[in-house]
């Protein structure tokens, strides 16, 4: 089982929103982790979003609207990536990360559609 | 302007080695963590290796200990990648990412444009 999962993709129309979750593996407590959210669009590197652990333990990426905020759903064992007022430029992939043990560990992505 | 720039990708035979580099500037790059990252072809990302800001912390992938070695000249602000023993598997955009200053876990921003590693006969 790997230790981030995240759905293949997620479909969502402009204006609404739309939330991306990472689940992690079974006896990987999310609420002990600071989660990161990174997108990428195609053809370009990725770019940093923010840093979810709590409400009094958060970041945002610099210049990252605030429409673009993260939670954490403890009863799922998931981290939440939640984007608003979502915009045809939001279309893109998206990944989750901790670090875990001295190893950091992507999730394998959302492609995210805004249609 | 904080940029990241990757070199030394390209093809080479499987068994090969290749040495990239992250050229750094615009920011202070003695303080700050370094991170590569890599991404096959139409796949998700996969980290490969982190570097403390003084060398003190090296950290590796399975997928890669004992035959990748990280490593930075903070005189020269830069980043090194020695990659030995290659496989068809570790072909991919191999991205240099800036970590967190004084510290080694933490987000990894920004990202450079990547350089393209293909491992084949």
């Amino acid at each position: 089982q790997a230790v981030l999962t995240q759905p293949s993709s997620l479909s969502a129309s402009p204006g609404a929103s739309a939330s991306l979750t990472c689940t992690l593996r079974s006896g990987i407590n999310v609420g002990t982790y600071r989660i990161y959210w990174y997108q990428q669009k195609p053809g370009s590197p990725p770019q940093y979003l923010l840093r979810y652990k709590s409400d009094s333990d958060k970041q945002q990426g610099s210049g990252v609207p605030s429409r673009f905020s993260g939670s954490k759903d403890a009863s799922a064992n998931a981290g939440i990536l939640l984007i608003s007022g979502l915009q045809s430029e939001d279309e893109a992939d998206y990944y989750c990360m901790i670090w875990h043990s001295s190893v950091v560990v992507f999730g394998g992505g959302t492609k995210l559609t805004v249609l | 302007e904080v940029q990241l720039v990757e070199s030394g990708g390209g093809l080479v035979k499987p068994g090969g080695s290749l040495r990239l580099s992250c050229a750094a500037s615009g920011f202070t790059f003695s303080s700050y963590s370094m991170n590569w990252v890599r991404q096959a072809p139409g796949k998700g990302l996969e980290w490969v290796s982190s570097i403390s800001s003084s060398s003190s912390y090296i950290y590796y992938a399975d997928s890669v200990k004992g035959r990748f070695t990280i490593s930075r000249d903070n005189a020269k602000n830069s980043l090194y990648l020695q990659m030995n023993s290659l496989r068809a598997e570790d072909t991919a955009v191999y991205y240099c990412a800036r970590g967190v200053p004084a510290a080694m876990s933490g987000w990894f921003d920004p990202w450079g444009q990547g350089t393209l590693v293909t491992v084949s006969s």
